[in-house]
């Protein structure tokens, strides 16, 4: 089945800092990944859509400066978090989509989060 | 817009109970709709999911059918197990096989199973 990876799984880092989170589909090509943020005890909100060699398109409310995506490879999506503050500390949550294969556009695979505490 | 109602959490029952956890859905247009499930510590994943009216998606003794008429997506299971304690989401993709097409979440519905 379609595996997505993502690393860390956890971090940890000081209020200023910029701190990379990567996204990997393992057996497929990705032509879109999906960034999501969960706020504990809360519903998943989608941050951003990243189609492979493209720009990303944020959705409302979500800084494009500070949640930077690049998406340069067909299996690998990086989010960026930059000048960190606590109030980013979040669970963080990629998932993939592969159009390529014969895929169904409504269905992601979703990767196990990255946990980042920003102290 | 597209939105998903479930029904507040938590639930706790007991095992071997009877569970239901409602949902329902508005889109304009023809959604695909899924249960998600999040264990402990654990990512998203996909437990099942319906395409068209009527369809019933099924695994892991979960069910849920897709109800256009009342626009639902309830999701049952006759007997609870501990090892079903997790945060269950109902979701939609709002715009059916189209490549622009996004998953909605719900907030999710926090189940514990006693012992």
């Amino acid at each position: 089945g379609a595996v997505v990876s993502q690393h860390p799984s956890r971090v940890i880092c000081k209020s200023g800092t910029s701190v990379k989170i990567e996204c990997r589909s393992l057996d497929f090509q990705a032509t879109t990944m999906f960034w999501y943020r969960q706020f504990p005890k809360k519903s998943l909100m989608l941050m951003a859509t990243s189609n492979e060699g493209s720009k990303a398109t944020y959705e409302q409310g979500v800084e494009k400066d500070k949640f930077l995506i690049n998406h340069a490879s067909l299996t690998l999506s990086t989010l960026t978090v930059t000048s960190a503050h606590p109030e980013d500390s979040s669970f963080y949550i990629c998932s993939a989509r592969d159009l390529i294969s014969g895929g169904r556009a409504d269905t992601q695979y979703f990767g196990p989060g990255t946990r980042l505490t920003v102290l | 817009g597209d939105s998903v109602t479930q029904m507040e959490g938590p639930v706790t029952l007991s095992e071997e109970a009877c569970l239901t956890i409602n949902c329902t859905y508005t889109a304009t247009g023809y959604p695909s709709l899924f249960w998600y499930v999040q264990y402990p510590g654990e990512g998203l994943q996909l437990l099942l999911k319906a395409t068209k009216a009527d369809d019933k998606g099924s695994n892991k003794g979960f069910e849920a059918t897709y109800r256009k008429e009342t626009t639902s997506f309830h999701l049952e299971k006759g007997s609870v197990q501990v090892s079903d304690s997790a945060v269950y989401f109902c979701a939609l993709s709002d715009r059916g096989y189209s490549s622009a097409s996004k998953i909605i979440f719900g907030s999710g519905t926090r189940l514990s199973i006693r012992p």
